[in-house]
C-alpha cells in the first residue's frame, strides 16, 4: 500500500538555521510528490511539487527514487516559515492525496 | 475566484443527529475531493468526485457517509446518524479537468470543523 512518513511531528530552529523537514514515501510505481503548507489560519496551499523543479519561497526538493525520499530544505530560515508542512504523493492523474502525519516548523528570532 | 468554499466553518451535533457539510469548488474546475482530519493526523482521502459522478470512494466508511456532487449546486457531504468518532476536520479541495500534463494541482478549502457532543 501507498505509505507517506514524516517521522518529525515537531522542528524548531532559529532564524537564519538551514531546515530540512523529512518525507520518505513507499510506491512500487512513479509517483507524483508534493509539499503543501498551512500557515496560521491559513487553508492549505500548495508549496511545491517535484516535476516543477521550482524553488518557491527558498525552498527547494529533491525527489531520491533510491531512498524513496523527497526531503524539504531550506538554506536559511526565516520566521514567516513557521507553519505545519505536509507531505503528499499521488500516483496518477486525478489520483487522490496521500498525505503525512504532517511537521510543525518553529523558526524562533 | 473566491477560491473553494466550505460552509459551515465549525458544525455541532449531537449522536444521532445528521451532518451535511458543503463545498464550493473553485470556478472552471470539475473534480471535487473530500478529506478528513483526525486530532494529530495527517489528512485522509475519502471520496473523489465529478459532476454527477462518483469515481473513487475507496475511502469513505461503508456505512452513513454519503457523498454527492449534483450538475448544479454544491458538492455534498453527508453523515448520518453522527457518533463522537466523527468528530474531526473535513477537508474539500477541487481541481481543474485534466490537462494531460501531470497531476492537476488540488486547490483547498478552509475546512468545516465537526465536533460530535
Amino acid at each position: 500500500a501507498q505509505r507517506v512518513t514524516q517521522p518529525e511531528k515537531l522542528l524548531s530552529v532559529f532564524k537564519g538555521a538551514p531546515v530540512e523537514l523529512k518525507c520518505n514515501y513507499s510506491y512500487s510505481g512513479s509517483p507524483e510528490l508534493f509539499w503543501y503548507v498551512q500557515y496560521s489560519r491559513q487553508r492549505l496551499q500548495l508549496l511545491l511539487r517535484h516535476i516543477s523543479r521550482e524553488s518557491i519561497k527558498g525552498f527547494t526538493a529533491d525527489l531520491n527514487k533510491g531512498e524513496t525520499s523527497f526531503h524539504l530544505k531550506k538554506p536559511f530560515a526565516q520566521e514567516e516559515d513557521s507553519a505545519m508542512y505536509y507531505c503528499a504523493l499521488s500516483r496518477y492523474n486525478t489520483d487522490k492525496l496521500i498525505f503525512g502525519t504532517g511537521t510543525r516548523l518553529q523558526v524562533f528570532p | 475566484n473566491a477560491g473553494v468554499m466550505q460552509n459551515p466553518r465549525h458544525l455541532v451535533r449531537r449522536r444521532g443527529q445528521e451532518a451535511r457539510l458543503r463545498c464550493s469548488p473553485m470556478k472552471g474546475h470539475s473534480h471535487v475531493y473530500w478529506y478528513r482530519q483526525l486530532p494529530e493526523e495527517g489528512l485522509k482521502f475519502m471520496v473523489y468526485l465529478q459532476k454527477e459522478n462518483i469515481i473513487d470512494e475507496s475511502g469513505m466508511p461503508k456505512e452513513r457517509f454519503s457523498a454527492e456532487f449534483p450538475k448544479e449546486g454544491p458538492s455534498i457531504l453527508r453523515i448520518q446518524q453522527v457518533v463522537r468518532g466523527d468528530s474531526a476536520a473535513y477537508f474539500c479541495a477541487s481541481s481543474p479537468p485534466t490537462s494531460g500534463k501531470g497531476q492537476e494541482t488540488q486547490y483547498f478549502g478552509p475546512g468545516t470543523r465537526l465536533l460530535v457532543l
